[in-house]
C-alpha cells in the first residue's frame, strides 16, 4: 500500500498524559499536513510542511502541541498534558505541491480518546 | 463569519434525484476548489477538482463562481453509494479551509 499511513489508529489515554501520532506520507510527496476533527465538522488545519520545514501553525494549535518532520519523510504530532477536548480525530495528509492546484490525500487518521 | 460554509443539510433524496450542494467561501485570495467525499469514520477522499470553466465526471459537475465566490457540486441520477459526507475545501495561501460538510442520504 503507498498511500498515506497513520499510527497508531486508536489512541485512549488519562487526561495529563502525553501521546505522540506519526504520519507517512506518500512517498514522492513533498508536503505535510495535519488536520484535526471532531464529530459533525469538517477537516480543522492544524499545521503543515514543506519537506522538513513548518511552514505555517494555526491559532487552534496550543503551545501544548508540536509537530515535526526532521527529515522531510515522515512527521510526528505530540500533544503534552493531554485534555478532554483533545479527544478527536487526528487527521494526517501529503501532497505534491504543484500550483495552482494541491491535491490532497489522507490517511485513515488516529483517533484519541482522553478520558 | 466562517472562511468556508456549506449547505447545513442533511440532504435525504430517493434514488435517482438530482442534488445540488453548495459552498461560499470568504477569502477572496482562494486558488484552488476541492470537494471531497467522506464516509462515515473513514478519512475525506477527493472527489474532484473545481475549475473556473466548471467540470464535469460522470454524474458529477462541479460550477466556481469567483465574482460571488461560491463552488457548487451537482450529482445526477443519485445512487445509494452516494451517501457520504461531502467536504468543500478553498486552498488559501499556504492552507486548506474545509466546510463542515454537508450529509446526504440516498434512500431506495
Amino acid at each position: 500500500d503507498t498511500g498515506v499511513s497513520q499510527n497508531p489508529r486508536h489512541k485512549i489515554t488519562k487526561r495529563g498524559q502525553n501521546v505522540t501520532f506519526r504520519c507517512d506520507p506518500i512517498s514522492e510527496h513533498n508536503r505535510l499536513y495535519w488536520y484535526r476533527q471532531t464529530l459533525g465538522q469538517g477537516p480543522e488545519f492544524l499545521t503543515y510542511f514543506q519537506n522538513e520545514a513548518q511552514l505555517e501553525k494555526s491559532r487552534l494549535l496550543s503551545d501544548r502541541f508540536s509537530a515535526e518532520r526532521p527529515k522531510g519523510s515522515f512527521s510526528t504530532l505530540e500533544i503534552q498534558r493531554t485534555e478532554q477536548g483533545d479527544s478527536a480525530m487526528y487527521l494526517c495528509a501529503s501532497s505534491l505541491a504543484r500550483p495552482p492546484t494541491d491535491t490532497q490525500y489522507f490517511g485513515p487518521g488516529t483517533r484519541l480518546t482522553v478520558l | 463569519r466562517k472562511e468556508v460554509e456549506q449547505d447545513p443539510g442533511p440532504f435525504n433524496v430517493p434514488e435517482g434525484a438530482t442534488v445540488a450542494f453548495n459552498c461560499t467561501y470568504s477569502n477572496s485570495a482562494s486558488q484552488s476548489f476541492f470537494w471531497y467525499r467522506q464516509d462515515c469514520r473513514k478519512e475525506p477522499k477527493l472527489l474532484m477538482s473545481v475549475y473556473s470553466s466548471g467540470n464535469e465526471d460522470g454524474r458529477f459537475t462541479a460550477q466556481l463562481n469567483r465574482a460571488s465566490q461560491y463552488i457548487s457540486l451537482l450529482i445526477r441520477d443519485s445512487k445509494l453509494s452516494d451517501s457520504a459526507t461531502y467536504l468543500c475545501v478553498v486552498n488559501v495561501p499556504s492552507s486548506k479551509r474545509f466546510g463542515a460538510g454537508t450529509r446526504l442520504t440516498v434512500k431506495p
